[in-house]
């Protein structure tokens, strides 16, 4: 998928745990995104960046923090997991200025 | 704020049928681009396309084709001689600007379920 690699694939967390997904691309593009997508609701953005070193909130970014401290990759925390956030997280990057979003495989997490 | 509604939620065709996946958007920018994503079982996102709304010309690209009408803020797709690996979540997606510029959101649709039976 366009080079965007997520990791991990898979995760079981129990209520007030924390934990960090990874985005790595491997070229060297600006624009990261992290969505979620639950059932029947489509994506929805939680943040994005438009460069190392600068994040912003998206649509939903209540309970996540991000960090872009190297341009190849794009974090996502969760500080305190709740139940509400079981949910398949998709990392996107963009090749370029009004390209297209390329998204990785996602990285379904449950919250027990 | 923007609004998507794929009414179909799941249809259901025989092989070889054409099948035409509905898309209508609510948007206040003057300017946007639209979007459809293909996900199969398997998971990923798959991108199809990406339309300017400056650009109202219909495009095909092989058994796929999109109709996109500016006045009716819709952006259908048509599959023409579906096959099985059509199978899929189909969503359209308009965008709207961020700030940083380049960047964009895309809104999505809730998709709709394609089944392709052979």
């Amino acid at each position: 998928n366009a080079g965007v690699t997520q990791t991990p694939k898979f995760r079981v967390l129990k209520t007030g745990q924390s934990m960090t997904l990874l985005c790595a691309q491997d070229m060297n593009h600006e624009y990261m995104y992290w969505y979620r997508q639950d059932p029947g609701m489509g994506l929805r953005l939680i943040h994005y960046s438009v460069g190392e070193g600068t994040t912003a909130k998206g649509e939903v970014p209540d309970g996540y923090n991000v960090s872009r401290l190297k341009k190849q990759n794009f974090l996502l925390g969760l500080e305190s997991a709740a139940p509400s956030q079981t949910s398949v997280y998709f990392c996107a990057m963009q090749t370029g200025p009004n390209s297209p979003l390329h998204f990785g495989n996602g990285t379904r997490l449950t919250v027990t | 704020a923007q609004k998507v509604t794929q009414a179909q939620t799941e249809i259901s065709v025989v092989e070889k049928e054409d099948v035409t996946l509905d898309c209508v958007y609510e948007t206040r920018d003057t300017t946007y681009y639209l979007f459809w994503y293909k996900q199969p079982p398997s998971g990923e996102l798959v991108f199809l396309i990406r339309r300017n709304s400056f650009d109202e010309q219909n495009e095909i690209s092989g058994r796929y084709s999109w109709n996109f009408q500016k006045s009716t803020s819709s952006f259908n797709f048509t599959i023409t001689a579906s096959q099985v690996v059509d199978s899929a979540v189909y969503f359209c997606a308009p965008s709207r600007r961020l700030p940083g510029a380049g960047s964009y959101q895309l809104t999505f649709g809730k998709g709709t379920k394609l089944s392709v039976i052979p």
